[in-house]
């Protein structure tokens, strides 16, 4: 089975553009949290969805948004990017009603210039 | 405030070198505790969840405890291949969200 899968990558944005990442999680699985890892760090939480409801937020400003399809994929999007922004951004699934295991996908790496 | 401390923060071993890994959390109310590891430039990879103090559970040379106020990770004889950063997160009962605070890591080299 296929895991979490997160897109693009890789990506190189510009202070002050506007980026959105992609994230599909396990089949099966109807809840997504981002996480925000800089390096040299553990990951932070930014949100969490589950059936299509924000189940819960970190500590992140308001430009950072989210949302959650009828499919149960997920996007996050970061406006008026700043250099702080660069960072491994994660995307995480649950099936909350069979157990808490979170699984994480390999991430899209974010490089603001 | 919900805190996750890790140490050491980086620990090198000879190969079948045993030593543990120490994670310490300060949560009102703890759900879990996850423990990943986390290799170069990808996402963390599960290796367990503990609930209650006194468990234990073991996968191949790793084996996690969890007290009350901290969690530790046993490698027993590791090979060079167990070389990553081991990431504790803990998940606190408050709110709806079920989302981890994580410590900051312990990167871990076994030298063949």
């Amino acid at each position: 089975d296929a895991g979490v899968t997160q897109s693009p990558t890789h990506l190189i944005k510009t202070r002050g553009q506007q980026v959105t990442l992609r994230c599909s999680p396990i089949s099966g699985h109807k809840s997504v949290s981002w996480y925000q890892q800089v390096l040299g760090q553990g990951p932070q939480f930014i949100f969490q969805y589950y059936e299509k409801e924000e189940r819960g937020r970190g500590n992140f400003p308001d430009r950072f948004s989210a949302r959650q399809f009828p499919n149960y994929s997920s996007e996050l999007n970061v406006n008026a990017l700043l250099l702080g922004d660069s960072a491994l951004y994660l995307c995480a699934s649950t099936d909350l009603s069979s157990g808490n295991t979170i699984y994480f996908g390999e991430g899209s790496w974010l490089t603001v210039v | 405030e919900d805190q996750v401390t890790q140490s050491p923060e980086a620990l090198r071993l000879q190969e079948g070198e045993s030593s543990s890994l120490n994670c310490s959390y300060t949560v009102s109310g703890l759900r879990g505790l996850f423990w990943y590891r986390q290799d170069p430039g990808k996402g963390p990879e599960f290796l367990f969840t503990l609930y209650s103090a006194g468990e234990e559970k073991e996968k191949e040379r790793l084996k996690a405890t969890l007290t009350k106020k901290e969690s530790f990770l046993h490698i027993t004889a590791p090979k060079p291949e167990d070389s990553a950063t081991y990431l504790c997160a803990v998940q606190f009962s408050g709110g709806g969200a079920d989302g981890l605070t994580f410590g900051k890591g312990t990167h871990l080299i076994i030298q063949p």
